[in-house]
C-alpha cells in the first residue's frame, strides 16, 4: 500500500546542532508539506513543495529549510536547533493544490 | 486575526447525541474546506471535505459550508465514545493551507 513515512519518530538533540527530519511518500504526489504542532497554536505550515526543485516558505519558516530533489522525499533541516523548535513535526502529501492532505505519523523533536 | 478560528472546547456530549463543531475563516477567496480528526498522540486523519455551499453528508458526519458567512461546520450524529478526539478545521486559500487550533470533543458514555 502507498504510504507516507517519517523518520525518526523521536529525536533528542542539543541547541545549535543541525537536525534533518525525513519524509518519504510512495503515492507519487506532487505536493508535500511540513507542519509543526504546538499546544495553543495548532498545525502551522513551515515549508511546502509543489514539485521537484520547487520549495516555498510557509507561515513559520525561519530556522528551517527543505529541498526537493525527487518526487518521493522532502527532508526538513533545522540549521541550528533552538529550544523554541521543540515540537511535533508532521509531513503531509497531496496529489494537487486544494486536494486532501495525507499525514505521516509525526516526529517528536526535543531540543535541549 | 487568525486565518481559521475554532472554539477550543472542550465540548462534551452524551453518547447518541449530536455534536456540532464550528469554524470561521477570514479569507473570502478560500476554496476548499476540510475536517480532520486527531486522536491524542496520533496524526490528523481526514473526516470530510467540502468545496461548495450547502451540506455534504457521509454516514454520521455532515459538513456544512456557508461562504457568505465564512463559516463551516461539522455535525456528528449518534455520537460514540470513539468520536472523542480533537477536530481540526482546515482551509485552502491560494497556495496555502491554514488549520484551526482544533476543538476537543468528549463523548460521555
Amino acid at each position: 500500500d502507498a504510504e507516507i513515512t517519517q523518520s525518526p519518530r523521536h529525536k533528542i538533540t542539543e541547541t545549535g546542532r543541525q537536525v534533518t527530519l525525513a519524509c518519504h511518500q510512495t503515492w507519487n504526489h506532487n505536493n508535500m508539506f511540513w507542519y509543526r504542532q504546538d499546544l495553543g497554536h495548532g498545525l502551522r505550515l513551515i515549508h511546502y513543495s509543489y514539485g521537484v526543485q520547487d520549495t516555498n516558505k510557509g507561515e513559520v519558516s525561519d530556522g528551517y529549510s527543505v529541498s526537493r530533489s525527487n518526487t518521493e522525499d522532502l527532508p526538513l533541516t533545522l540549521e541550528s536547533a533552538a529550544s523554541s523548535q521543540t515540537s511535533v513535526y508532521f509531513c503531509a502529501s497531496s496529489p494537487s493544490v486544494g486536494n486532501i492532505q495525507y499525514f505521516g505519523a509525526g516526529t517528536r523533536l526535543s531540543v535541549l | 486575526q487568525k486565518e481559521v478560528e475554532q472554539n477550543s472546547g472542550p465540548l462534551s456530549v452524551p453518547e447518541g447525541a449530536i455534536a456540532s463543531l464550528n469554524c470561521t475563516y477570514s479569507d473570502r477567496g478560500s476554496q476548499s474546506f476540510f475536517w480532520y480528526r486527531q486522536y491524542s498522540g496520533k496524526s490528523p486523519e481526514l473526516i470530510m471535505f467540502i468545496y461548495s455551499n450547502g451540506d455534504k453528508e457521509d454516514g454520521r458526519f455532515t459538513a456544512q459550508l456557508n461562504k457568505a458567512s465564512q463559516y463551516v461546520s461539522l455535525l456528528i450524529r449518534d455520537s460514540q465514545p470513539s468520536d472523542s478526539a480533537t477536530y481540526l478545521c482546515a482551509v485552502q486559500a491560494g497556495n496555502q493551507f491554514y488549520f484551526g487550533t482544533g476543538t476537543s470533543l468528549t463523548v460521555i458514555p
